[in-house]
This record gives C-alpha cells, structure tokens and sequence, in this order.
C-alpha cells in the first residue's frame, strides 16, 4: 500500500525551461510534506517543505503547490539548470511524528 | 557542522556476520532516524530516537536487526545474523524538528 505515490519515473526537460515534478498521496492524516534531491552516492538533501495549512512554498527556484483536495503536490523549479539533474522524492507526514513516508522518486535530467 | 557522518561508507560481507553501521548525528539535533534504501521497496524508516530513547521500532524488520543510541553524538545500528537480502543502502538522518531530517551520505552493505 503506497502512501505517497510519484508516478513519473523520470522527467526530462531543457535548461532555463521549467520542471515540474508530481506526487500524490492517500492518506488524508498528511499534514507535512518535503522534497528532498539526491545525487548518486549521497545522501537525500532536503530542498522545500510545505505545511498542509498553506497551498504555496517558495524558496528561490523551487516552489512546491500543495492542492488538498486533490491530495497532489508538485515542486516547479524555474529556470531548470544541468545541476538540477538528480532523483527527486516526495515526503509526506502527519502529526509532526517524524515518520516520513517516502514517494518512490523521479529522476530529473535537465539538458544543456 | 559537517553534518551527518556515517561510517563505514561501504561494507561486504558473508551471510551470517555480524554487522555494524554507525552514525553521529549533527550537533544540536535531538531525533535521529535510521533508513533503508531498496530497489524494491524504496526508502523506509527502520527506527527513530528522540533525546537518544527510541520512540518508533515499527519499521525494523525483524530481530535480527537492532539499534541503539548511547548518547547524544552516535548511534549504531547492528544486523546479527546477516542475510543476502539484508543487501541495501542504509541512511541515518538527524533533525531538530521531526520532520525536516538531514541525511547523512549513507552506507551500501552487501551481503554475500
């Protein structure tokens, strides 16, 4: 039973375009949600977080939407640079327990 | 801070040793969490401490697989009897908050 689904497997798209990654979840307890980058052989970085009483974050080139309703977040990063390519996840918690359940990730190659 | 260290960064071995991975978290940071990383299942928590007491074990496989955290600056994970499939990434990731978590680079176990 997948909680937090990312159903894109990989995205591709061209340098100084936008990139838009999608997650989506089930359980309606979620009340936090992350995104976290990760390149080969490192650890997950966390990049934005978004609480479920606000439906926009934005730090920099990356926003994350949150849409309740639907239960769909999405991080937008504008423009996209070559260094973005890397595997992005989706997290999602509920009642701040630190049990992060993780999407399955999509990997992001933005060309030159 | 140097943030999250996890040693060793890679470890082989034979099915039925003992293994240890270990973990510092970073300075200041009260949770530590402990993940696996699959091709299968993705990433999943095991185990997680708060102020060094363990709050949820929920996601630790089975008893072959155990985790403690003595003080505040490390922690240790242990798999006694190692299993093949016991083969993954595992992260240790600290936080002051429990949900914002920063990830240490991991470590690739095979089990042979």
């Amino acid at each position: 039973d997948q909680q937090v689904k990312q159903n894109s497997p990989s995205l591709s798209v061209q340098e100084g375009r936008i990139s838009i990654l999608n997650c989506d979840y089930t359980n309606s307890m979620f009340d936090y949600f992350l995104w976290y980058k990760k390149y080969p052989a490192e650890g997950p970085t966390f990049l934005i977080s978004i609480s479920s009483i606000k439906d926009k974050n934005e730090d920099g080139r990356f926003t994350v939407f949150l849409n309740k309703s639907a239960k769909h977040l999405s991080l937008h990063i504008v423009p996209s640079q070559p260094g973005d390519s890397a595997v992005y996840f989706c997290a999602a918690s509920a009642g701040n327990t630190g049990k992060l359940i993780f999407g399955q990730g999509t990997t992001l190659q933005v060309k030159p | 801070d140097a943030g999250v260290i996890q040693s060793p960064r890679h470890e082989v071995t034979e099915m039925g040793q003992e293994v240890t991975l270990r973990c510092k978290p970073i300075s200041g940071h009260d949770y530590l969490f402990w993940y696996r990383q699959t091709m299968m299942r993705g990433l999943e928590l095991l185990i997680y401490f708060n102020n060094n007491v363990p709050i949820d074990d929920s996601g630790m496989p089975e008893d072959r697989f155990s985790a403690k955290m003595p003080n505040a600056s490390f922690s240790t994970l242990k798999i006694q009897p190692s299993e093949p499939r016991d083969s993954a990434v595992y992260f240790c990731a600290s936080s002051e908050r429990p949900d914002t978590q920063y990830f240490g680079p991991g470590t690739r176990l095979t089990v042979l």
